[in-house]
């Protein structure tokens, strides 16, 4: 079975600018988290999707938004880029809410 | 707040020797638990979890024991080889969902 796959790998975007990134999880799974990882705040929780719906959402602002599709395929999106955004955003998918989350490789972020 | 807490960044061990990792949580609300393993450039890989209903889950050479009285988890690895060396996060998780992550611990194996 194919693990989640995430793309971009890599991204490089300047200040002010915005992003969207995808996710598409393992075959079956209909839950999908996302999570920001930064050398100083460590693996954060950004929000959680399971049948379209956001069931969770982290400490993030509003800038930060996602959605999950009909396949359960998600995306994310960051407007309005701070330097701050540089990250590594990792997606998981479960089978669903409360089942053990498998990640992705990640899409690095570079925020000039 | 930190709410998952492993207090060694970083754990070195020989080869074929027992790797201890450690793991502090302060969340009694936190129910279930699990170790991810992390190589550089890559996403978080699921090695071992547990249920607070029970203190002990193996899987091959890796072990998890639960202290719910202590908020105290672990992970050992025995015998540990040179392919373990990597990033090992704590991450624990109630009724919210979301995973907590700890900080991570560097654990290397040496040769």
């Amino acid at each position: 079975k194919a693990g989640v796959t995430q793309t971009p790998r890599y991204l490089i975007k300047t200040r002010g600018q915005q992003v969207t990134l995808s996710c598409s999880p393992i075959s079956g799974h209909r839950s999908v988290s996302w999570y920001q990882q930064t050398p100083g705040q460590g693996l954060q929780f950004l929000f959680e999707y399971f049948s379209e719906t956001q069931r969770n959402k982290g400490n993030f602002p509003g800038r930060f938004s996602g959605r999950q599709f009909s396949n359960s395929r998600s995306e994310m999106n960051v407007s309005t880029l701070e330097l701050g955004d540089s990250a590594l955003y990792l997606c998981a998918s479960s089978l669903g809410p409360r089942e053990t989350q498998y990640f992705g490789p990640g899409t690095r972020l570079l925020v000039l | 707040d930190q709410q998952v807490k492993q207090n060694s960044p970083s754990l070195s061990v020989q080869e074929g020797r027992i790797s201890i990792l450690n793991c502090d949580y302060t969340n009694s609300m936190f129910d279930y638990f699990l170790w991810y393993k992390k190589y550089p450039a890559e996403g978080p890989t699921f090695l071992i979890s547990i249920s607070s209903i029970k203190d002990k889950n193996e899987d091959g050479r890796f072990t998890v024991f639960l202290n719910k009285s202590a908020k105290h988890l672990s992970l050992h690895i025995v015998p540990s080889q040179p392919g373990d060396s990597a990033v090992y996060f704590c991450a624990a998780t109630g009724s919210a969902r979301q995973l907590t992550f700890g900080s991570g611990t560097q654990l290397t194996v040496l040769p």
